[in-house]
């Protein structure tokens, strides 16, 4: 199926570090999504964008809605180890929560104390 | 929040068995469920969208005979691998969404791990 090309697909950084991953794709969504993944769990919601070019916040995490609805970024603050998992963005192209999401391949995150 | 529950956590079985997996939202009403498939180190993949009291529609290339859905409540969608082989061990997700608001999202459940011996 589809996918979202998602970026960088690993990273390994300092506790304290900033932290940016983004995703983008050749179709227009109308909602993007960001989640986190631990291992053997699901994966919860971290942030979730409505409108091109909004910029919500969720603690130490931001992500921004494109301008061109095709592209969305995910920015964490001052990494400590409990980031540590893996991040997915995911697209909706429909007008209601029914629709499918297209999940983009996932940033693993370690974060070394 | 959203709560959305998955009953088994993991389950190990024989080759050539059939497995049934729950998905319950516990604290709304689900129209709609989700169940995706997901490898390790992979991203979750759609295997089909499931609609209270209609038939699932299917992802393509996802056997609807091998891999039954039914969603019979609005707080309870079930997927069962049927003659399940060593190559449908995966780790399997469901999502459910509680209404039509686009400002609404899916709420994923805990996962299941199923191992096929």
């Amino acid at each position: 199926g589809q996918q979202l090309n998602q970026s960088p697909q690993s990273m390994f950084i300092q506790e304290g570090e900033d932290v940016s991953m983004n995703c983008t794709s050749s179709s227009i969504f109308n909602t993007w999504l960001w989640y986190k993944q631990d291992p053997g769990e699901g994966p919860v919601l971290l942030i979730a964008l409505y409108k091109a070019g909004e910029l919500t916040s969720n603690g130490r995490l931001t992500a921004q809605f494109g301008i061109t609805r095709k592209d969305s970024f995910l920015n964490i603050s001052a990494s400590i180890p409990s980031d540590v998992g893996i991040y997915f963005c995911a697209g909706r192209a429909g007008g209601t929560s029914y629709g499918k999401l297209t999940f983009g391949q996932g940033t693993i995150l370690t974060v070394h104390p | 929040g959203a709560v959305v529950s998955q009953h088994p956590s993991w389950v190990i079985c024989k080759s050539g068995t059939s497995v049934k997996i729950e998905c319950r939202s516990l604290d709304f009403q689900a129209t709609t469920m989700f169940w995706y498939r997901q490898f390790p180190k992979q991203s979750l993949m759609l295997m089909a969208t499931s609609n209270e009291g209609s038939k699932a529609t299917y992802e393509q290339g996802v056997e609807k005979d091998k891999f039954l859905i039914n969603h019979a409540s609005l707080t309870l969608s079930t997927l069962t691998v049927t003659s399940a082989h060593p190559e449908d061990s995966s780790f399997y997700i469901c999502s459910a969404s509680g209404s039509a608001s686009r400002t609404d999202t899916q709420y994923f459940g805990p996962g299941t791990r199923l191992t096929v011996l």
